[in-house]
């Protein structure tokens, strides 16, 4: 079993719609969970961290966090064609190291 | 403007050459990692480090070696590279414990190994 596991997508919505990013994480000593976007051909950028059970919430992004699950989403609001992109869960475990699962390819579509 | 770079940030070598990556951070972080990136299989960890003279072995560690010197630079050396070893190298650093956890990385660098 992989210690972070997203679907790769590619996931599609259309421009102004939610899209929905998940993730799960197998160390259940975890205690802080990222998501990065990366653009093709570019370095990740961090968009969200989450520390807590519940949401957290920055502009048009949620994440939400279920340690209960071992589960981790990112949610897009009114997405724009900008933010196709692929998507990077990311987890520090237990151990004080900070694993990537796979990514999610995000497109919007016009 | 603190940063970190990466060199080179492409370069082709042969199976079986010794290659090293630079990598050099200004934001005087303690922790500094290398990542590959692969089709299908994201950022994987290769070394770790969380201050001068700590080395750590991430998820895919063999045939890849780090030593930190100073706060400033982590060098991975490819001992006698592979093709498998062909990839996208990702250094980055960051302030743990004080703090988010935020990573802040480099532009990467494209190794082809022929």
């Amino acid at each position: 079993q992989k210690e972070v596991e997203q679907n790769s997508g590619p996931l599609s919505v259309p421009e102004g719609a939610i899209a929905s990013l998940n993730c799960t994480y197998s160390d259940r000593g975890s205690q802080s969970f990222f998501w990065y976007r990366q653009y093709s051909g570019k370095s990740p950028e961090l968009i969200m961290f989450i520390y807590s059970n519940g949401d957290k919430e920055d502009g048009r992004f949620t994440a939400q966090l279920n340690k209960a699950s071992q589960y981790v989403s990112l949610l897009i609001r009114d997405s724009q064609p900008s933010d196709s992109a692929t998507y990077l869960c990311a987890v520090e475990s237990s151990a004080s190291k900070i694993i990537f699962g796979s990514g999610t390819r995000l497109s919007i579509r016009p | 403007d603190a940063e970190i770079t990466q060199s080179p940030r492409h370069k082709i070598t042969e199976t079986g050459r010794q290659v090293t990556l630079a990598c050099h951070q200004t934001w005087n972080h303690n922790n500094m990692f290398w990542y590959r990136q692969d089709l299908g299989h994201g950022l994987r960890l290769i070394h770790y480090s969380y201050g001068v003279q700590d080395t750590n072995k991430g998820e895919v560690s063999d045939g890849y070696s780090v030593s930190r010197s100073n706060t400033e630079d982590l060098p991975l050396t490819l001992e006698s590279a592979a093709s498998s070893q062909t990839s996208v190298y990702f250094c980055a650093s960051s302030r743990t414990p004080e703090g988010t956890g935020e990573l802040f990385f480099g532009e990467g660098s494209r190794l082809t190994v022929l």
